[in-house]
């Protein structure tokens, strides 16, 4: 099992770009979660998938975020226009009963 | 509601030397217990957990124990090594949360730095 792919693992970009990070969740996990890590807020739930349906999505800061989960195999967090408040790295979880597994990130920087 | 509170870090010990990391909870019910450790540029990994009262999860080295009495899930190691410095997140699932899906609470996550 190749664990949680997220793509890409770095991304620099300029304010005012769109940004598209990628997750693909563990086959058979049927819960998907994005998070966000900054040193000042620690780490933030931004939206989380139970079949592919969102749940919750009380932790996406502001409309500029959206989150898909068009299969149970692919997810999109989309930044649209990016901020440099923005800057951050963004993790994506899947489970089955209880235990997360993590992918490795996505660093985003807008300069 | 649910949440998890940890010491505040970063705890720094010299190599050898014991560690105790706190934890409690708030949390109706009978949550399950986690502590997830981060190493530097990496998602978080489990690294233990337990399921019920007197539980002890162990792996690595560390250990902690489900206290219900108290609420706590203490992260302890009897000699840490530079190897171990990371951050570590406690956190519960609830499970009168599971109706929708199994989510997390975790902890702010405590930096730790083990030194020669």
């Amino acid at each position: 099992d190749a664990g949680v792919i997220q793509s890409p693992r770095h991304e620099v970009t300029e304010m005012g770009q769109e940004v598209t990070l990628r997750c693909k969740p563990i086959s058979g996990h049927n819960s998907l979660f994005w998070y966000r890590q900054t040193m000042m807020r620690g780490l933030e739930l931004l939206i989380y998938f139970n079949n592919n349906v969102p749940i919750d999505d009380s932790g996406m800061p502001e409309d500029r975020f959206s989150a898909k989960m068009p299969n149970a195999s692919f997810s999109t967090l989309k930044i649209q226009p990016s901020e440099p408040r923005d800057s951050a790295v963004y993790f994506c979880a899947s489970s089955l009963i209880g235990g997360y597994t993590f992918g490795s990130g996505t660093r985003l920087t807008v300069v | 509601g649910n949440s998890v509170t940890q010491m505040e870090g970063p705890v720094t010990l010299s190599e050898e030397a014991f560690l105790t990391i706190n934890c409690t909870y708030t949390a109706t019910g009978y949550p399950s217990l986690f502590w997830y450790v981060q190493y530097p540029g990496e998602g978080l990994q489990l690294l233990l957990k337990a399921t019920k009262a007197d539980d002890k999860g162990s792996n690595k080295g560390f250990e902690a124990t489900y206290r219900k009495e108290t609420t706590s899930f203490h992260l302890e190691k009897g000699s840490v090594q530079v190897s171990d410095s990371a951050v570590y997140f406690c956190a519960l699932l609830n499970p009168l949360n599971t109706g929708t899906a199994s989510k997390l609470t975790f902890g702010t996550g405590t930096r730790l730095q083990v030194t020669l």
